[in-house]
């Protein structure tokens, strides 16, 4: 169980133009869904948390003008790079959490890796 | 500050043992994570520890110090397929996770 599935798991786009990513908790209902982003030989960075049905709570340095987010549903969030730029070019991945788990383990979708010409 | 602290790159032999250490200062402290990932591939989860002392789990355990901020992994009888960088993360009051910068482990035959 606790599944996470994101789409698309990468995608080639034009300077300029904007991307939409889904993430999606297929067996449970996911409470919280965090998105992170990853450069190359680094760690992961939290870039947003999102509580189902209220508006995103973004890091610092993090602009939510171009990365908007939006979590409809306890199974469904969306992150849309608006805009894109070569330096946007990254490896996204979203996690999911419930707070009917144990305690709170972060269950990860595989990525979608986004490459900005 | 919230800091977590662990060593960039750690090299070891096929079938050998190795501890992947980490240390941790978490706005209070709730429980700490360890997580695998492979290159390109999003993490998976190995442990959780709330309590202090030693948790095994197959190959790998996973031991905590709460009085002293402290925690490391520890892999057994290493397989190549264990290269992978590992991820230590403390859960701090708030259940935010403070992300350490990773561990490279390279696993030589």
């Amino acid at each position: 169980g606790a599944v996470v599935s994101q789409h698309p798991s990468w995608v080639i786009c034009k300077s300029g133009t904007s991307v939409k990513i889904e993430c999606r908790s297929l067996d449970f209902q996911a409470t919280t869904m965090f998105w992170y982003r990853q450069f190359p030989k680094q760690s992961l960075m939290l870039m947003a948390t999102s509580n189902e049905g209220s508006k995103a709570t973004y890091e610092q340095g993090v602009e939510k003008d171009k990365f908007l987010i939006n979590h409809a549903s306890l199974t469904l969030s969306t992150l849309t790079v608006t805009s894109a730029h070569p330096e946007d070019s990254s490896f996204y991945i979203c996690s999911a959490s419930s707070l009917g788990l144990d305690y709170n383990e972060q269950f990860f979708g595989p990525g979608t890796r986004l490459t900005v010409l | 500050g919230q800091n977590i602290d662990q060593p960039t790159e750690m090299t070891a032999t096929e079938g050998a043992i190795v501890q992947i250490n980490c240390t941790y200062q978490t706005s209070g402290f709730n429980g700490l994570f360890w997580y695998q990932q492979h290159a390109g591939e999003a993490p998976t989860f190995l442990s959780y520890n709330v309590l202090d002392g030693l948790e095994e789990k197959g190959r790998f355990s996973s031991f905590l110090s709460r009085s002293k901020g402290y925690s490391y992994l520890l892999l057994k009888e290493l397989q190549m397929k264990d290269s992978a960088s590992y991820l230590c993360a403390g859960e701090d009051s708030n259940y935010q996770l403070i992300w350490g910068a990773g561990t490279k482990l390279i696993i030589k035959p």
